[in-house]
């Protein structure tokens, strides 16, 4: 079965502070594609950021990074100095063509 | 601008009614894809379509029916068969194919309410 999961419902983080939410998944396949997705409360999915699976070199998108562990299946959000804007959930999930999300984590930016 | 519209953002059905959500997409992409958005429990995979006339059941199929006829339209069908109906539905496209640039882009949703 192919699983997405985010151990972390809620996470809180001071401005300008960095924080990480966590996601593992299960597949059996070789080659396919990470993402995080942002939904803020307007609750448009926004893409934070995409790794494919086939590169070892973590992606980077401004402040935001992942920590991808293709072994241990992990895939993890970093977000450097952190801002009210980045208040939202945030989704994990898989593909390639079936994309299979977590059940996500809500991030609190506290002044 | 290229994206993708969905309709109505709310709706009211009375039980035992089918109602079906719109979604439009101009980004010439061939994948979309239904998702069913409820509280602590992720977005869950209803539908899904590669190419026009062709569809794959999700994870949560039963009590919904969707068509493609055309490349830019997939609607999803809520019928009177699904018991819970109530939730966020979200419409998403990609350019589809396995291994290209597979980003899926989302509409901003349709918020269904059983009375």
């Amino acid at each position: 079965a192919q699983t997405v999961t985010q151990s972390q419902p809620e996470m809180s983080v001071q401005e300008a502070e960095t924080v990480t939410l966590s996601c593992t998944y299960d597949t059996s396949e070789s080659d396919y594609y990470l993402f995080w997705y942002k939904q803020p409360p307007s609750r448009q999915m926004i893409l934070v950021i995409r790794q494919e699976a086939y590169k070892q070199q973590n992606a980077t998108e401004n402040r935001f990074s992942v920590n991808f562990q293709k072994a241990a299946k992990s895939f993890s959000l970093k977000i450097s100095d952190s801002q009210l804007g980045d208040a939202a959930m945030y989704f994990c999930a898989w593909g390639p063509n079936q994309f299979y999300f977590g059940t996500g984590t809500s991030l609190t930016v506290i002044p | 601008d290229g994206g993708i519209t969905q309709s109505p953002k709310y709706l009211f059905r009375k039980e035992g009614q089918n109602v079906t959500l719109s979604c439009e997409q101009n980004l010439n992409h061939d994948a979309m894809y239904w998702y069913r958005q409820d509280p602590g429990q992720g977005l869950r995979l209803i539908y899904y379509s590669q190419i026009v006339n062709d569809f794959q059941k999700g994870d949560i199929a039963e009590g919904y029916s969707v068509s493609r006829e055309k490349k830019e339209s997939f609607p999803l069908t809520v019928t009177s068969a699904q018991k819970n109906p109530t939730a966020f539905y979200l419409c998403a496209s990609s350019m589809g194919g396995r291994y290209g640039a597979n980003v899926l882009t989302f509409g901003a949703g349709s918020r269904l309410t059983v009375l």
